[in-house]
């Protein structure tokens, strides 16, 4: 199995330009989340899923979009970049409440 | 709401010396707790979690932590501590919408 898989690993983005970031599950679990890092505040919940159709935000869920159509899918959007999303991105996938993690994605906006 | 605070942004230790990393937390209920170790440049790793039970849990690695709920503390020990340990270690808290501490980093001196 592959686990929890993201994609981009690197991007960087001009100011204003829209995008997705993918995450990908194949453990079949229904709950998801996407963090950011930031340095010396830990990861910041973004946006978290219990389940295909339903979505909730988390601590820091402006600017940002996400759906999830599937169970194994969780894309989140950036609709219109800011240098202030400059981050490292974090997809987790939950069982039984433990969080298995992306490899992440490095998000530079310029 | 529920939140972590991880009191020390860096420790440093010796070799072979032991080790307490400090995490306190809040939660409206009885907490999931939970420590996870990121190396330089991957994604987290679970160390340890307490769901209910015995208080004191083992981890990967050598690693325990002792949860106290007079204290809201769940802090983190291991006896020994290796080269191999230096990294960034995060407490969290909660469940589907798991919050995070901002996080210890830990140098190990030979």
């Amino acid at each position: 199995n592959a686990g929890v898989t993201q994609t981009p690993k690197f991007q960087v983005l001009k100011t204003g330009q829209s995008m997705t970031l993918q995450c990908a599950q194949d453990m079949n679990h229904e709950y998801m989340s996407w963090y950011r890092q930031d340095p010396g505040m830990g990861l910041r919940l973004i946006h978290y899923s219990v389940g295909a159709g339903i979505t909730d935000q988390g601590e820091v869920p402006n600017g940002y979009n996400v759906s999830r159509s599937t169970t194994e899918d969780f894309p989140l959007r950036l609709l219109s970049a800011a240098p202030s999303q400059t981050s490292v991105y974090f997809c987790a996938s939950i069982r039984g409440s433990e969080a298995f993690f992306g490899q992440g994605t490095r998000l530079t906006v310029v | 709401a529920q939140s972590v605070t991880q009191p020390d942004i860096h420790i440093t230790v010796s070799e072979g010396a032991s080790l307490e990393l400090r995490c306190n937390y809040s939660y409206g209920a009885t907490p999931y707790l939970f420590w996870y170790v990121q190396s330089p440049g991957q994604g987290l790793q679970l160390l340890l979690k307490y769901f209910s039970g015995d208080t004191l849990v083992q981890g990967i690695k050598g690693f325990e932590a002792e949860f106290k709920r007079s204290q809201s503390s769940f802090n983190l020990r291991k006896p020994s501590v290796h080269w191999s340990d230096a990294a960034e270690y995060f407490c969290a808290v909660g469940n589907n919408d798991m919050r995070f501490g901002a996080g210890t980093r830990l140098t190990v001196k030979p």
